[in-house]
């Protein structure tokens, strides 16, 4: 079974400053997708990135961009320019994209980020 | 606008009762999710479907209960046998073979 770790349950980023959450995962599949969401205070879930595994190329979307690093089943996040309104939990997921395979994402623990003004 | 619908946000049930979680969706997604949110936890799959009146088990369906009649709508009952039901509780939707989840806004669950 798959299993998404993030290993650093607080976080703290000065605004302005930049931050990288990590995330590590194991599977035996090839072809899958990686994510991850935000949730600030209000608790609604906002998909910040995402990446294909069979892409090398590293997403970014804005001030957000990942490491993907395929063959050591890494997927960290790096958040530039740091703002107040960044300060949120942060979970890492995956999902298979093996035909016949379920559209389920599996989860990481999450990493709480704090941004200092 | 689209997206999806989760009812109430707060909800207090008192031990021994069955409480039914409500979702609904009008993005016209396939696929309907409930996950649990405990702290230092993460996110947990309770149930999914990804046909009307279909569903499968998640990681941890003891105790919950839920339907799809409709593609719309996919509520959730916690039911008596669920031993620590206090939680946040997220419902999602997707289109089957495509990228990430829309999410509702949740339910917090209290056993009181």
């Amino acid at each position: 079974a798959q299993t998404v770790t993030q290993s650093q349950p607080e976080m703290s980023v000065q605004e302005a400053e930049t931050v990288t959450l990590s995330c590590t995962y194991d599977t035996s599949e090839s072809d899958y997708y990686l994510f991850w969401y935000k949730q600030p205070p209000s608790r609604q879930m906002i998909l910040v990135i995402r990446q294909e595994a069979y892409k090398q190329q590293n997403a970014t979307e804005n001030r957000f961009s990942v490491n993907f690093q395929k063959a050591a089943k890494s997927f960290s996040l790096k958040i530039s320019d740091s703002q107040l309104g960044d300060a949120a939990m942060y979970f890492c997921a995956y999902r298979s994209a093996v035909g016949g395979a379920t559209n389920k994402l599996i989860f990481g623990t999450g990493t709480l980020l704090a941004v200092q003004p | 606008d689209g997206g999806i619908t989760q009812s109430p946000k707060y909800l207090f049930r008192k031990e021994g009762q069955n409480v039914t979680l409500s979702c609904e969706q009008n993005l016209n997604h396939d696929a309907m999710y409930w996950y649990r949110q405990d702290p230092g936890q993460g996110l947990r799959l309770i149930y999914y479907s990804q046909i009307v009146n279909d569903f499968q088990k998640g990681d941890i369906a003891e105790g919950y209960s839920v339907s799809r009649e409709k593609k719309e709508s996919f509520p959730l009952t916690v039911t008596s046998a669920q031993k620590n039901p206090t939680a946040f509780y997220l419902c999602a939707s997707s289109i089957l073979g495509v990228h990430g989840y829309t999410f509702g806004s949740g339910t917090r669950l209290t056993v009181v």
